[in-house]
């Protein structure tokens, strides 16, 4: 199946600070989505982003489908920003039809 | 509130009990599915289920046993569970994950808060 690499794979920042994760995938994809999880669990989607570039409030993020990767930044950090970042995508073949599959995540701290 | 509701949000088991996990959506989505995440792993794709009819089944043993009455309501039966079980279960949603393939955002997922299971 497809492997997700995230990098780093734990960040620990300053409030105010800006910073950029990085999600590499092993194939192609046709859906690539952005997650936080807070420090209670919940998955909250920031992105689906298979390719280009999208920017919500603090946060942007860039995929460049051709080279198999996407970034995501954060601006202007703050506490409430700390918990996972996951990226998961869906390859093209029609055996990963509907299975996103999940990075292991980059766990970010802001401290205040 | 996403849309997505699970209960319990905390569950403690016996290896012996039989238990059920529950998950209901009111976004009008045709898929759910079922992800474990257990401590320092990924996200483990259990099931899919799509309008009603279960697409995946990622070898998971037979002792987790999914349900999936309607498009809205999701069920994990759980019986015999080993120590090893223990993890955050945790459902999700979307719209369509074929259709997603030609369509963008038809395969977004929303999820639940989780169920924390502990097995004992």
């Amino acid at each position: 199946g497809i492997q997700v690499e995230q990098s780093p794979p734990d960040l620990i920042l300053q409030e105010g600070a800006n910073s950029t994760l990085r999600c590499n995938f092993s194939d192609s994809v046709n859906n690539l989505q952005w997650f936080h999880q807070n420090p209670w669990g919940q998955l909250i989607n920031l992105f689906y982003i298979p390719s280009g570039t999208k920017q919500n409030g603090r946060l942007s993020a860039t995929t460049v489908a051709t080279e198999r990767y996407s970034l995501l930044y954060i601006s202007s950090s703050q506490t409430t920003d700390s918990g996972v970042y996951f990226c998961a995508v869906v390859g093209v073949t029609t055996d990963s039809w509907g299975k996103l599959q999940f990075g292991a995540g980059t766990q970010v701290v802001v401290t205040p | 509130e996403t849309g997505v509701t699970q209960t319990p949000r905390h569950l403690v088991m016996g290896m012996t009990n039989k238990k059920s996990l529950k998950c209901e959506q009111h976004l009008g989505h045709n898929a759910m599915y079922w992800y474990k995440q257990s401590a320092k792993k990924p996200l483990e794709l259990m099931f899919v289920y799509n309008f009603k009819e279960q697409t995946e089944n990622n070898s998971v043993p037979s002792r987790f046993s999914p349900e999936c009455p309607n498009s809205s309501h999701l069920f994990l039966h759980l019986h015999t569970l080993q120590p090893e079980d223990s993890a955050l279960y945790l459902c999700a949603s979307s719209q369509d994950p074929i259709r997603g393939v030609h369509e963008p955002g038809a395969n977004v997922l929303t999820f639940g808060a989780g169920s924390r299971l502990t097995v004992l």
